[in-house]
């Protein structure tokens, strides 16, 4: 029973191509986000929903749009891919400032 | 601002204690944490200490935080080799409803 659970694990798709992350938690939390994982293992925040609400949108480029069904569900979906979004990509909630939980990644390889 | 800052490299002898350092800007954060990142896997919560605390102990695991010198530091008795990982510091800002990771001490054990 995963916690925070994301598909696909891996995800290897040409420059130009619009793709899709999806992450789901089943512990009940009010709050979702996206992390960005790079090369050189720097972690930062993209975007958090609050029960379906977007609350945090970081300098991401607009090509990457978060859609949040329902308070279990937060997707990421990315259009007209480039080399330069290759990276790991983490889900994680939160039900108080204790408790983030992250989903294991994707890997998301732009060739 | 928002900044936590660790050292990226820390080669230990196995049997010998670990201590990761971490320093933070925010002093309104009141949780801090401590996650664990093996090769090719997600983010484990190792340990997280409420600001109003000096000390927590877990096991192996011991963190310190200075509060005044806005510093934290995770202590791994006896280290082993399982303990070879990428370890991040997070912070929680009160004002911000999100965790801010430092960029990862990777720890290496030497036999």
């Amino acid at each position: 029973d995963t916690a925070v659970s994301q598909t696909p694990k891996y995800l290897v798709t040409q420059m130009g191509n619009d793709k899709s992350i999806k992450c789901e938690q089943n512990l009940g939390h009010d709050t979702m986000y996206w992390y960005k994982q790079d090369s050189k293992k720097f972690l930062k925040i993209m975007f958090s929903y609050n029960n379906k609400e977007l609350i945090i949108n970081e300098t991401v480029p607009n090509r990457f749009s978060p859609k949040s069904p329902d308070k279990a569900h937060l997707n990421l979906h990315i259009n007209s891919l480039e080399l330069g979004d290759s990276a790991v990509y983490f889900c994680a909630s939160r039900h108080d400032s204790y408790g983030y939980t992250f989903g294991s990644g994707t890997r998301l390889t732009v060739v | 601002g928002e900044d936590v800052e660790q050292s990226l490299f820390l080669s230990v002898r196995e049997g010998d204690s670990s201590v990761i350092n971490c320093t933070y800007t925010d002093s309104s954060s009141t949780y801090l944490y401590w996650y664990k990142q093996e090769p090719g896997a997600g983010l484990q919560l190792l340990t997280y200490i409420f600001s109003n605390m000096d000390m927590k102990q877990d096991q192996r695991l011991t963190v310190l935080l200075n509060k005044k010198d806005k510093h934290l530091s995770l202590r791994i008795a006896d280290t082993q080799t399982g303990d070879s990982a990428i370890y991040f510091c997070a912070e929680s800002p009160s004002s911000a409803s999100k965790i801010i990771f430092g960029s990862g001490t990777r720890l290496s054990i030497r036999p």
